[in-house]
């Protein structure tokens, strides 16, 4: 079974710029996340799709972040503009439990994007 | 708000000894409980999970993890470290619930960093 893929593996930019991620979750998965890790500090949730509909971007920057799922499969995440906080690890998840209906799921993680803003 | 604390950011063994990696969390409700592992450049892996069932929990690689209510911990150890066990470990917490407003959503630890040493 394919894991989480996640693309590109390393990105570069100034600040300033615009970035987006691109992942493609397990397939038959209804649940995705994305976590932001920055070094030194546990993953945090910024936001999750349950298929194609959002149930939770509390965390998520709204004035320069956002995130799609179109038709409930694949999803990008895109910065615009970029700050140099935005460095970190951007993971993606997936999980089969439909959110909501069991905290038992297990999130099966991608290999991340690590992005640096110069 | 739930919350968990690693005690610890690094912990270091021998080859051998017993690894003892610390994890308390703080929960409204009975909570869902996780350990994760993650190598260098890589995405987190499930190493175990508690959800009420029995407290003492078995996971892969030869790792476990108690449940102790009355300490609110969730501590995981290995008898004998490998070299291979270096890496670092996330403690995680969702209290996701049928029908509540949590989604599971999985908050994490800080992270501790293990190294084994021959």
């Amino acid at each position: 079974e394919a894991g989480v893929a996640q693309s590109p593996r390393y990105k570069i930019i100034e600040k300033r710029q615009s970035v987006a991620f691109w992942c493609n979750p397990i397939s038959g998965h209804a649940t995705l996340y994305w976590y932001q890790q920055i070094l030194g500090q546990g993953p945090k949730l910024l936001i999750q799709f349950q298929n194609n509909g959002v149930v939770d971007d509390s965390q998520l920057p709204k004035d320069r972040f956002s995130a799609e799922r179109l038709k409930g499969v694949d999803s990008t995440l895109k910065i615009q503009p970029a700050k140099l906080e935005d460095s970190a690890v951007y993971l993606c998840a997936s999980s089969l439990v439909p959110a909501g209906q069991s905290g038992k799921n297990i999130q099966y993680f991608g290999a991340g994007t690590r992005l640096s803003v110069l | 708000a739930q919350s968990v604390t690693q005690l610890g950011s690094h912990v270091s063994v021998s080859e051998g000894a017993l690894v003892l990696l610390r994890c308390n969390y703080s929960s409204s409700v009975p909570p869902y409980l996780f350990w994760y592992v993650q190598y260098p450049n890589q995405g987190l892996q499930l190493l175990l999970k508690y959800t009420s069932a029995a407290t003492l929990v078995k996971g892969i690689n030869g790792f476990e993890a108690e449940f102790k209510k009355s300490e609110t911990s969730f501590h995981l150890t290995k008898p004998s470290a490998h070299m291979s066990d270096a890496a670092e470990y996330f403690c995680a917490v969702s209290d996701d619930r049928t029908g509540g407003t949590s989604y599971g959503k999985l908050t994490f630890g800080q992270g501790t960093i293990l190294t084994v040493h021959p």
